[in-house]
């Protein structure tokens, strides 16, 4: 089955430690996403990716960094600069072109909680 | 300015009744709309979209939705709620680019 596969599901991290978040698509899509989501604000972009190599900061890109070396894959790192980086975060993909109708398909999410 | 606004955090309805939750926007272009669905600790799934063919879109698991561009709404409507709709339902809201506008979300309680 095609979808979006995100690692690790629960993952605690110590102040001052960067993580890395896994996410691996085999839907052939150009476009992925990370979002934060924190209880009653909805989610927000962090990062976006279009193509291989190449990404956009969303709007809370500060803290965070990415890369997209292969289509499959957008690992997203929390780095220590991140001041607040407990949330729920979701990896998204989506087509691009003229079949893009703005459609996302969202992985499991990754709960990163900082003790 | 876009934006996606969801009236009500929290919405509690018995089982069997009607379920309806609102959501309205603003957008300067012709819209596209979602409404996702999210179980705890799982990823967003898709209800149902208005890509601007017919207003009354109909989703997956009983559920639709109308959009109205007078009234700049697309609510989120079922007929007769099961325990198994407890779960928490974004609009959101695509006017192209890689932008989405998410809603803050409403939590859905279904009662015995």
């Amino acid at each position: 089955d095609g979808g979006i596969t995100q690692s690790p599901k629960y993952l605690f991290r110590k102040e001052g430690q960067n993580v890395t978040l896994s996410c691996e698509q085999n839907l052939n899509h150009d476009a992925m996403y990370w979002y934060r989501q924190d209880p009653g604000q909805g989610l927000r972009l962090i990062y976006y990716s279009q193509i291989v190599n190449d990404f956009q900061k969303g709007d809370i890109a500060e803290g965070y960094s990415v890369s997209r070396e292969k289509k499959e894959s957008f690992p997203l790192t929390v780095t220590s600069a991140q001041k607040n980086p407990t949330a729920f975060y979701l990896c998204a993909s989506s087509t691009l072109g003229q079949v893009n109708t703005g459609e996302l398909f969202f992985g499991e999410g990754s709960r990163l909680t900082v003790l | 300015a876009q934006s996606v606004t969801q009236l009500g955090s929290h919405v509690s309805v018995s089982e069997g009744a009607l379920v309806l939750l609102r959501c309205n926007y603003s957008s300067s272009v012709p819209p596209y709309l979602f409404w996702y669905v999210q179980y705890p600790n799982q990823g967003l799934q898709l209800l149902l979209k208005y890509t601007s063919a017919a207003t009354l879109v109909k989703g997956i698991n009983g559920f639709e939705a109308e959009f109205k561009k007078s009234e700049t709404s697309f609510h989120l409507t079922k007929p007769s709620a099961h325990m198994s709709d407890a779960a928490e339902y974004f609009c959101a809201l695509y006017t192209g680019g890689f932008k989405t506008i998410f809603g803050a979300g409403t939590r859905l309680f279904v009662k015995a």
